[in-house]
C-alpha cells in the first residue's frame, strides 16, 4: 500500500459546480498535511495547509479526518482556472525519518 | 514568482555524462529540498538540507547522485554517469524553519533528458 494515495482522475466538472476529492494516508502518526496545485509542466505551488479543525480559504475548504486517515479538498463555484493537478502532501515516517510524502495527484478539468 | 530559482531550466545530455544543477532558495529559508518528478507522479523526495547540513537522503538516491549546500545558501545536485532512467524534472524547494517549516516553495525545476 502506498503511503499517500489519491484518485488520479481526471475529474471532469462543469464550471460553477462544486467538486471534492480525498487523499488517504497510511501512517496514523502523520502530523502535517498540505494541498498543492500543479499546472501542466509547471512546479507545484502551495494551495493550503490542512489544520485539524479544518480551514477555508475563499472557495477552497480543506479538512482532516484522523480517524479515517484522509484529508479532503472541496472547491466551490469552480472556475476554468481551477483546472490543474492537485497534490496532497503528508509529513510521514519513511526510511527511519520523518519526510514529506507526496501523492501522485488528482487531475481536475473544469469545462465551460 | 516564489523566489526559488533553478538553473538550467532544461538539460539534454548523452548517457554516461555528468550533469550539475543549481538551486537558489528564498534567501531567508534555511531548509532546502531536492525532488525528482516523472510524468503522472508526485514529486519523489531525494534529499534535504538544514542550512549546510545534509540531514536526510532517500534510499532511492544512488551513489551516482550527490548534493551539496556548502554555505547554507545555494545548493547543487550532481548526477554522475547519467542513465536514461534519470530523465525527469528535478525540483528544488525551500522552506523556513519553525512551525511553518513544512510549507514548501518550489522553483521552476530543471528538466533533464538523457539520450
Amino acid at each position: 500500500r502506498k503511503e499517500v494515495e489519491q484518485d488520479p482522475g481526471p475529474f471532469n466538472v462543469p464550471e460553477g459546480a462544486t467538486v471534492a476529492f480525498n487523499c488517504t494516508y497510511s501512517n496514523s502518526a502523520s502530523q502535517s498535511f498540505f494541498w498543492h496545485r500543479q499546472d501542466c509542466r509547471k512546479e507545484p505551488k502551495l494551495l493550503m495547509s490542512v489544520y485539524s479543525s479544518g480551514n477555508e480559504d475563499g472557495r477552497f475548504t480543506a479538512q482532516l479526518n484522523r480517524a479515517s486517515q484522509y484529508i479532503s479538498l472541496l472547491i466551490r463555484d469552480s472556475k476554468l482556472s481551477d483546472s490543474a493537478t492537485y497534490l496532497c502532501v503528508v509529513l510521514g515516517y519513511m526510511d527511519s525519518n520523518y519526510q514529506l510524502i507526496w501523492g501522485a495527484g488528482t487531475k481536475l478539468i473544469i469545462k465551460p | 514568482d516564489t523566489g526559488v530559482s533553478q538553473d538550467p531550466r532544461h538539460k539534454i545530455t548523452k548517457r554516461g555524462q555528468n550533469v550539475t544543477f543549481r538551486c537558489d532558495p528564498i534567501s531567508e529559508h534555511n531548509r532546502l529540498y531536492w525532488y525528482r518528478q516523472t510524468l503522472g507522479q508526485g514529486p519523489e523526495f531525494l534529499t534535504y538540507f538544514q542550512n549546510e547540513a545534509q540531514l536526510e537522503k532517500s534510499r532511492l538516491l544512488s551513489d551516482r547522485f550527490s548534493a551539496e549546500r556548502p554555505k547554507g545558501s545555494f545548493s547543487t545536485l550532481e548526477i554522475q554517469r547519467t542513465e536514461q532512467g534519470d530523465s525527469a524534472m528535478y525540483l528544488c524547494a525551500s522552506s523556513p524553519s519553525g512551525t511553518t517549516g513544512n510549507e514548501q516553495f518550489f522553483g521552476p525545476g530543471t528538466r533533464l533528458t538523457v539520450l
